[in-house]
């Protein structure tokens, strides 16, 4: 199947820092890819879709500010949390699709642990 | 907002045994995909099954499908200790092209 990376795998920063989570498809071309949060025993919730060369998508009650997104070309999302703060530790997961949207399974990265001390 | 829900949230059985987990959602929907969670990581597709389809099998995965009830239910067969994870159902909502999670079923198999 497609593969979808993700890097860094785990990070742990200071309060008030920003950190930049990438998300990359390695074998197809996504126009969209799909940033979901998911805490300790819970489910995936989604927070934002990426479009490539436009404004990302915001859910509703997600910090636009907060988590900058980038899609800058067909194979890279970018998920900055900016100003971190231990509320925001949490496992971040991507998502993308090779086919039209709709058409068929998400491919997910292996998700960024973040820890904010 | 999470569309699904599923149940039971949890479920234990013993190694061989079948395990069934439903999921039920709120809206009229493309798709419907089943994956599967294992603990700390990505996510890995199992099933998609579509609206107009009423029943998918894969190995040893049976997904069915009833948009009248707005639900779906996975039935794993012959169950191993290498199912434990986490499963969730995920609908994309008919008109978006955005998919929703359900709570998500912890299954263990005890060997």
């Amino acid at each position: 199947g497609a593969v979808v990376s993700q890097h860094p795998s785990w990070v742990i920063c200071k309060s008030g820092t920003s950190v930049k989570i990438e998300c990359r498809s390695l074998d197809f071309q996504a126009t969209t890819m799909f940033w979901y949060r998911q805490f300790p025993k819970q489910s995936l919730m989604l927070m934002a879709t990426s479009n490539e060369g436009s404004k990302a998508t915001y859910e509703q009650g997600v910090e636009k500010d907060k988590f900058l997104i980038n899609h800058a070309s067909l194979t890279l999302s970018t998920l900055t949390v900016t100003s971190a703060h231990p509320e925001d530790s949490s496992f971040y997961i991507c998502s993308a699709s090779p086919g039209p949207l709709g058409s068929g399974e998400l491919f997910f990265g292996e998700g960024s642990r973040l820890t904010v001390l | 907002s999470q569309q699904g829900e599923e149940d039971p949230q949890a479920l234990s059985i013993q190694e061989g045994e079948n395990a069934t987990m439903n999921c039920s959602y709120k809206t009229s929907i493309n798709n419907l995909q089943w994956y599967r969670q294992n603990s700390g990581r990505g996510l890995v597709h199992l099933i998609l099954i579509r609206s107009n389809e009423r029943e998918k099998h894969s190995g040893r995965l049976r997904v069915t499908l009833d948009t009248s009830k707005k639900s779906s239910s996975l039935l794993i067969t012959a169950s191993r200790a290498a199912d434990t994870a986490s499963y969730f159902c995920a609908t994309q909502r008919r008109g978006t092209y955005k998919y929703i999670f359900g709570t998500g079923t912890r299954l263990k198999v005890l060997a």
